[in-house]
């Protein structure tokens, strides 16, 4: 069974960079198509990107392509997401979730990761 | 791309009551459908894929119905602890959501 922990909440000041973490545990990384979903306060949950095994590439919304960076480390089975460029629209909580390319879904997710954008 | 439109954004239901949220696509989208249930302050929970098929674990009153551009999630009888949000995804795109809540 997978399990998913992400890292801490953090503030950063607009302008700056985010890199938050998920663990994986019960599978390797490599077994799974990690991906990234964010959620800002009071509204709806918007896919930010993830890995496509078919590539081998990783593959970024269009709205966050350029200021997104998603790696893997599979030596520890963590997956990082790196946000650059903050702005207060940014404020939202940062979910990862593998997702499933056969069938079309995205589980389990991990606990989520706040990030607030504020000077 | 492909838009996902929920309905209703926000139903009230009383417990024991039959419940359908309607997620429409802009386009067909086959089966490849899949429903979530979110509480204040967690992560997603799937519910359903593949439009109909029931994750493992998840009580037998949610199901899921359509194919094409129009699907259904039903709660045959709904419980004190299903009063959440859901929403449907297809490939990247979510729903916006529709918020069950106390009548």
């Amino acid at each position: 069974q997978v399990q998913l922990v992400q890292s801490g909440a953090e503030v950063k000041k607009p302008g700056a960079s985010v890199k938050v973490s998920c663990k994986v545990s019960g599978y390797t990384l490599t077994e799974l198509s990690m991906h990234w979903v964010r959620q800002a306060p009071g509204k709806g949950l918007e896919w930010m990107g993830g890995f496509d095994p078919e590539d081998g590439e990783t593959i970024y919304a269009q709205k966050f392509q350029g200021r997104v960076t998603m790696t893997e480390d599979t030596s520890t089975d963590t997956a990082y997401m790196e946000l650059s460029s903050l702005r207060s629209e940014d404020t939202a909580v940062y979910y990862c979730a593998p997702y499933d390319w056969v069938d079309n879904w995205f589980d389990p997710w991990g606990q989520g990761t706040l990030v607030t954008v504020s000077s | 791309d492909i838009q996902m439109t929920q309905s209703p954004s926000t139903l009230s239901a009383s417990v024991g009551d039959r419940v359908t949220i309607t997620c429409r696509a802009s386009q067909s989208i086959s089966s490849w459908l899949a429903w979530y249930q979110q509480k204040p302050g967690k992560a997603p929970k799937l519910l359903i894929y593949k439009a109909s098929s029931l994750e493992s674990g998840v009580p037998s009153r949610f199901s899921g119905s359509g194919s094409g551009t129009e699907f259904t999630l039903t709660i045959s009888s709904l419980q004190p602890d299903d009063f959440a949000t859901y929403y449907c995804q297809q490939w990247w795109t979510f729903g916006q959501g529709t918020k069950v809540e106390i009548k």
